[in-house]
């Protein structure tokens, strides 16, 4: 297993539609985050998972974000409507889940809405 | 409402001397901290971590520092190389979510 993986890299999509990315965990790791990174700015958290279980989701940013890991394998984030706000990295991570691991990164999912 | 700050958005460092990157956090219920290393185009690195029990924790060219009662910690990596040029982001956890500063940008010149 070589790390996080996250598909696709890029999207361009029209204001407007929906999209979905997808974000493959390290295996053996029982947590999974979603995070967005705008320019200039550090990762801010969305939400997170503990095997298929969506723990915390308070702090997706409106109800047009909405994320899955049916299995507790893969995890899929949908962004429904997108406004060109939404445009930004969405970065995915992983972990075991013991008290003060370290997250894992895949190398993001870069969206831009025109 | 930023919790984890780094002031400094940028620092250049001649390749050999020691480059110290500086960060400030306001929630003294934070109790573990993570650097990470970003490139351009990749998702972020994980670099080193210390506990709030620790005051130093090193590996190899970094050393982490926490100074608990001034809310600082500081990312120290000897000699410096231009490899190290990256973005590096100081990140405290806060049970589950990883709270990120803005970022320095380092810069090791030959």
């Amino acid at each position: 297993d070589t790390g996080v993986s996250q598909d696709p890299r890029h999207k361009i999509t029209k204001r407007g539609q929906n999209v979905t990315f997808r974000c493959d965990p390290i295996s053996e790791h029982n947590r999974l985050y979603w995070y967005r990174q705008t320019l200039g700015q550090g990762p801010e958290f969305l939400t997170y998972f503990q095997n298929e279980a969506q723990l915390e989701k308070s702090r997706l940013l409106s109800d047009r974000f909405s994320a899955e890991r049916p299995k507790g394998s893969f995890s899929t984030l949908e962004i429904q409507r997108t406004e060109q706000g939404d445009s930004a990295m969405y970065l995915c991570a992983s972990s075991f889940g013991t008290a003060n691991d370290e997250q894992y990164f895949g190398p993001g999912t870069r969206l831009t809405v025109t | 409402d930023q919790q984890v700050k780094q002031n400094s958005p940028s620092l250049s460092v001649q390749e050999g001397r020691i480059s110290i990157l500086n960060c400030d956090y306001t929630n003294s219920m934070f109790d573990y901290f993570l650097w990470y290393k970003k490139y351009p185009a990749e998702g972020p690195t994980f670099l080193i971590s210390i506990s709030s029990i620790k005051d130093k924790n090193e590996d190899g060219r970094f050393t982490v520092f926490l100074n608990k009662s001034a809310k600082h910690l500081s990312l120290h990596i000897v000699p410096s190389q231009p490899g190290d040029s990256a973005v590096y982001f100081c990140a405290a956890n806060s049970g589950y979510a990883l709270n990120f500063g803005k970022g320095t940008s380092l810069l090791v010149t030959p």
